[in-house]
């Protein structure tokens, strides 16, 4: 299994809200990583997981909030978002985050924020 | 810091001809990963070839192909006998060894295969 899941597909919620977004992948993998993109961009990362130690890109506001319950499971908790916030999630895992590994990435989740 | 430059913004092509993507990279390290992926209007990022800066062969998958210049910085991509399904955006992207698996990611190459 190569797959790395994310839920949901679509999420629409108001600035008020709060919801969080999943990802799980059952490759054994012990790095996962949360990317953010806007429409015609790159991805830029977010949160890095690797051992269960969690990376931080400092840029990103407080309003985010990842957590991961265990080696499988990643989640992004989201509150008191702004509609800048709008865009595609994308969630990747890699055998290990010390040494080179190919990413595998999810789907996405497309959020929309009013 | 390591960046990556992918020239093209926009490129379009025949259906069955051979198209190249350019990219280019700045960086003062020796041991490097350099890829390309794939997004189609279907959002997932595809792996579609990746080259380990040590190896001087250039790395093939299929009807993708790199141009891997290491001295010139230059990561190319051609995809031969281009069919409907490439149409996506390309990213070229850089890892660096000692990066962990931390991704640079170029901006993007959106490709239109015509038929």
């Amino acid at each position: 299994d190569t797959e790395v899941t994310q839920t949901p597909k679509h999420l629409v919620m108001g600035m008020t809200n709060k919801k969080s977004l999943k990802c799980e992948q059952h490759m054994g993998h012990r790095a996962m990583y949360w990317y953010k993109q806007k429409a015609k961009k790159p991805p830029e990362l977010m949160f890095v997981y690797s051992y269960e130690k969690l990376s931080i890109n400092e840029s990103v506001p407080s309003r985010f909030s990842p957590e991961c319950p265990n080696s499988s499971l990643l989640n992004l908790h989201l509150h008191a978002l702004q509609p800048e916030d709008s865009a595609l999630y994308l969630c990747a895992s890699s055998q290990s985050g010390s040494t080179y590994n190919e990413q595998f990435f999810g789907p996405g989740t497309r959020l929309t924020v009013l | 810091a390591q960046t990556v430059t992918q020239s093209q913004p926009e490129m379009s092509v025949q259906e069955a001809e051979t198209v190249t993507l350019s990219c280019t990279y700045d960086t003062s390290e020796s041991n490097y990963y350099l890829f390309w992926y794939k997004q189609p209007p279907s959002r997932q990022m595809i792996l579609v070839i990746r080259q380990e800066a040590y190896k001087q062969q250039n790395a093939t998958e299929n009807r993708f192909s790199v141009n891997f210049q290491k001295a010139a910085k230059s990561f190319s991509l051609k995809i031969s006998d281009s069919q409907l399904g490439d149409t996506a955006m390309y990213f070229c992207a850089f890892m660096e060894e000692t990066s962990g698996s931390r991704l640079t990611f170029g901006e993007g190459t959106q490709l239109t295969v015509n038929p």
